[in-house]
């Protein structure tokens, strides 16, 4: 089991440009997550699924895109990438019902410039 | 909706004493789980220890155990005879119980265990 998977590990983007932050988990959890984490700010839910088909919005959704097509499978894309979203980001992932805890994966550094 | 509260942005400890990692949690929910994560250097989220909020008894796993106080919302971590491995950022954080169930985190506070 590899667990929870982010690519890449770090990126750098230009103002303006556009990513997609890649996350996949083989543990077959229906409930996937995107967090960012900024100094002392703990880490902020962007957007979640409860499954394939299914997206909601976090607290800090603006600027953000998601998509799930496969249970496996939850990209996160950036529309046009600003300075402000300088972050690290987390994707995680836990089954739908308890015990809730949920399974993180290494994380991406990305630095807007 | 639900809050987290991580009051000391920074504590130190000695190597092998004991120390206390403080948090509170606002919330209108009966049902719901607390957490505690470690995050070192390397960055990834581990979990450190759950509380279910019907558990009366407060969750230990090895050194680190927690002081669960449902009716002053209070959820402290305890870690005995501290390590230098234990240097990291500790997040406390809360779910309440579903399919929809959202992880609220503190925001954290950092952990430097001295030699």
């Amino acid at each position: 089991n590899a667990g929870v998977t982010q690519t890449p590990k770090f990126q750098v983007l230009k103002t303006g440009q556009s990513m997609t932050l890649q996350c996949a988990q083989d543990m077959n959890h229906e409930y996937m997550s995107w967090y960012r984490q900024d100094p002392g700010m703990g880490l902020r839910l962007i957007h979640y699924s409860v499954g394939a088909g299914i997206t909601d919005q976090g607290e800090v959704p603006n600027g953000y895109n998601v998509s799930r097509s496969t249970t496996e499978d939850f990209p996160l894309r950036l529309l046009s990438a600003a300075p402000s979203q300088t972050s690290v980001y987390f994707c995680a992932s836990k089954t739908a019902g308890g015990p809730y805890e949920q399974y993180f994966g290494p994380g991406t550094r990305l630095t807007v410039t | 909706a639900q809050t987290v509260t991580q009051s000391q942005p920074e504590m130190s400890v000695q190597e092998a004493e004991t120390v206390t990692l403080s948090c509170t949690y606002d919330t209108s929910e009966s049902n719901y789980y607390l957490f505690w994560y470690k995050q070192p250097p390397s960055r990834q989220m581990i979990l450190v220890i759950r509380q279910e909020a019907y558990k009366q008894q407060n969750a230990t796993e090895n050194r680190f155990s927690v002081n669960f106080q449902k009716a002053a919302k209070s959820f402290s971590l305890k870690i005995s005879d501290s390590q230098l491995g234990d240097t990291a950022m500790y997040f406390c954080a809360f779910t309440h119980t579903g399919a929809n169930s959202k992880l609220t985190f503190g925001k954290g506070i950092t952990l430097s265990v001295r030699p």
